[in-house]
């Protein structure tokens, strides 16, 4: 199952909306979760099964979909919201990455 | 608390096996799936596979299958992953990551990587 992200990178300022989409390949329900990765730090889970926050994951992050297209949304960007953000289906082995979303602010 | 220590950086030459570790604490380590995870230089994350300590049931993504070794020793609380050949292209960050399964509201169980490892950096080059 191939996810494909987009965009692949942008640029904001704190206090935007930021959405970011992942599109599977084929029906997947709602077996995605999203990742946030920092430099030089391993990902930590934000979102699992495509819109349930992970204990301790600010409120400000959401996320939404299912079927095919997903998407994760920051409702008010902060300072500490940088790092590239992945999604991966856990509908089947391998479990695949899409390719990340870079963000940055401006 | 959970914790996935990872074995330190290496530096290989091409041809050179290699076995790096993974070592599980605060948990039932056997009843619990741990993945491994590659990010090449500048790249993203690719899942490589993933086994249950328990009784060793492994999943390989495709493009790792034959390339990798995954194991695991329930005595130590260790996930092993190794290279019997390594290649310049292997050249990557390798995180384990312990799976959770995760109930939604209609009860489907659906598999997240909730604790990761630091990483291990591994180097080929000649």
């Amino acid at each position: 199952i191939q996810m494909t992200q987009s965009p692949s990178s942008l640029s904001a300022s704190v206090g935007d909306r930021v959405t970011i989409t992942c599109r599977a390949s084929q029906n997947i329900d709602n077996f995605v979760n999203w990742y946030q990765q920092k430099p030089g730090q391993a990902p930590k889970v934000l979102i699992c099964g495509a819109s349930t926050l992970r204990s301790g994951v600010p409120s400000r992050f959401s996320g939404s979909g299912y079927g095919a297209e997903f998407t994760l949304s920051i409702s008010s960007l902060q300072s500490e919201d940088y790092g590239t953000y992945y999604c991966q289906q856990s509908y089947s082995a391998p479990r695949t990455f899409g390719e990340g979303t870079k963000v940055e602010i401006k | 608390e959970v914790q996935l220590v990872q074995s330190g950086a290496e530096v290989k030459k091409p041809g050179e096996s290699l076995k790096i570790s993974c070592k599980g604490s605060g948990y039932r380590f056997a009843n619990s799936w741990i993945g491994w995870v590659r990010q090449m230089p500048g790249k993203g994350l690719e899942w490589v596979g993933i086994i249950y300590p328990g009784d060793s049931d492994l999943r390989y993504a495709p493009s790792f299958e034959g390339q990798v070794t995954i194991s695991a020793d329930t005595s130590t609380s260790t996930t092993f992953l190794q290279w019997n050949s390594l290649k310049p292209s292997d050249t990557a960050m390798y995180y384990c990551a312990r799976q959770w399964d995760f109930f939604d509201s209609s009860a489907q169980i659906i598999p997240l990587f909730d604790y990761w490892g630091q990483g291990t950096l591994v180097t080929v080059s000649s």
